[in-house]
């Protein structure tokens, strides 16, 4: 079945370049996402990228996609502590109506 | 406007009892999808509406789960019997799909945490 994977955790000093990096299995993946999860919040969409594409810029967010190696990661420059949080990988695997979550990434931002 | 809300926020419940998890998702957004995520698992899909189309129900975990959507707009996750291994966030999203083409955004709600003692 689909998979998605993540490093558990990132920790970052504030003001420098954050990467997180997830891998996929699923070669189908038409859209692939991050999302973001603070503290007794629900999911925020961040960002995502059609998988036709090899990078999408948007403000501090850099999302960088190798279909060959099924690789995505997602770079957030000039991090600040409000980027502490859990970072979910996702793609979607069987059209709309399923979207396979990696175990999400928590970055944690030292002031 | 308003997001997706779900309650109530945490439920605590004794093994064996029923709960039901309610999901408000964005007004006009045809799609509603039920996710849960377990402690240091990624989220895991149970269940999907699309206006009136027959649910897609694949991922429900067992015949203990069932969900409904009433009138296109409000869903109910009932859990029968729980056991301890129910326990988990169990997250809503809505989206607004258009006829099936494009892959449409999903808009989380903030879950309900669901503790089964």
């Amino acid at each position: 079945g689909e998979d998605v994977e993540q490093s558990l955790f990132l920790s970052v000093r504030e003001g420098d370049s954050s990467v997180i990096n997830c891998t996929y299995t699923d070669s189908s993946s038409t859209y692939l996402y991050w999302y973001k999860q603070e503290p007794g919040a629900g999911l925020q969409l961040l960002t995502y990228i059609f998988s036709n594409m090899d990078m999408k810029q948007d403000q501090r967010l850099t999302v960088l996609l190798n279909k060959k190696d099924k690789h995505l990661s997602l770079r957030i420059a000039d991090t600040q502590t409000g980027d502490s949080a859990i970072y979910f990988c996702a793609e979607d695997s069987g059209g709309y109506q399923k979207v396979t979550f990696g175990i999400g990434t928590k970055l944690q931002v030292i002031p | 406007g308003a997001g997706v809300s779900q309650s109530p926020s945490n439920k605590v419940t004794e093994k064996g009892k029923d709960v039901e998890l309610r999901c408000d998702p964005i007004s006009g957004h045809t799609a509603l999808y039920w996710y849960r995520q377990s402690l240091g698992q990624g989220l895991e899909f149970l269940i999907y509406f699309q206006g009136n189309s027959a649910p897609d129900k694949s991922g429900l975990p067992s015949d203990r789960f069932s969900a409904e959507r009433t009138g296109g707009s409000v869903s109910t996750l009932t859990i029968q019997r729980t056991q301890q291994e129910d326990s988990a966030v169990y997250l809503c999203a809505s989206s607004l799909v258009y006829g099936g083409e494009s892959t449409d955004t999903q808009y989380f709600g903030p879950g309900t945490r669901l503790t089964v003692l």
